[in-house]
């Protein structure tokens, strides 16, 4: 079963706008990862954030996670057309023998020149 | 440059036999990763190595085996036995069992049955 679910499935935004995905899991974790896949493509790491950090920035990327409700939300700024692509959120479990990274479903983003 | 290398990008299966799809690293990492991606959903997870000679079953392992006789290789087999095996296979690193650095990922192999 998949431990994160993305919301919403599919975003449609112009250029310059800000995208915001959420994603929701349901078991405690060690940390939590966004990855980008271009259609077709490998997925690439966009950044971690643990389960003892609130916000991390990366250039136009913030991620935001709140333990309490096991969500975390990416923020793409000042979005570009070439940001057109799904993103997944993964998490790693609190287990500390090795990890098995679980995806959710991934948000299909688009933006529109 | 360091990566992952799989191949082949495209690999076309008959009804009834086995196939390989290759994966290669370079980047030195002790743990090693295959996942299925279907159409429109995210990733499952088959297998996964943490150190050379020792692999675990994910989560949809049936139909598929794999091996970890050299660290920086970890093919996938997709036999016979796996009934539906069109999907987009992905193969992916990490620097150590905990993944605590991410995941390093292959540009992928599309396995269509025909």
């Amino acid at each position: 079963s998949q431990q994160g679910e993305e919301d919403p499935q599919a975003l449609s935004i112009q250029e310059g706008e800000n995208a915001t995905m959420n994603c929701s899991y349901k078991t405690s974790i060690n940390n939590l990862q966004w990855y980008r896949q271009n259609s077709g493509r490998g997925l690439v790491h966009l950044i971690l954030i643990r389960s003892n950090e609130r916000e991390k920035h990366s250039g136009r990327l913030r991620v935001t996670l709140d333990t309490s409700k096991k969500s975390s939300s990416l923020l793409i700024t000042a979005s570009r057309a070439a940001d057109t692509a799904s993103y997944f959120c993964a998490t790693a479990p609190l287990e500390t023998s090795g990890s098995r990274l679980t995806f959710g479903e991934g948000t299909q983003l688009t933006v529109n020149p | 440059d360091g990566g992952i290398t799989q191949s082949p990008k495209y690999l076309f299966r008959k009804e009834g036999q086995n196939v390989t799809l290759s994966c290669e690293q370079n980047l030195n990492h002790d743990a090693m990763y295959w996942y299925r991606q279907d159409p429109g959903q995210g990733l499952r997870l088959i297998y996964y190595s943490q150190i050379v000679n020792d692999f675990q079953k994910g989560d949809i392992a049936e139909g598929y085996s794999v091996s970890r006789e050299k660290k920086e290789s970890f093919p996938l087999t997709v036999t016979s036995a796996q009934k539906n095996p069109t999907a987009f296979y992905l193969c992916a690193s990490s620097i150590d069992r905990q993944g605590s650095g991410g995941y390093t990922f292959g540009s992928g192999t599309r396995l269509t049955v025909v």
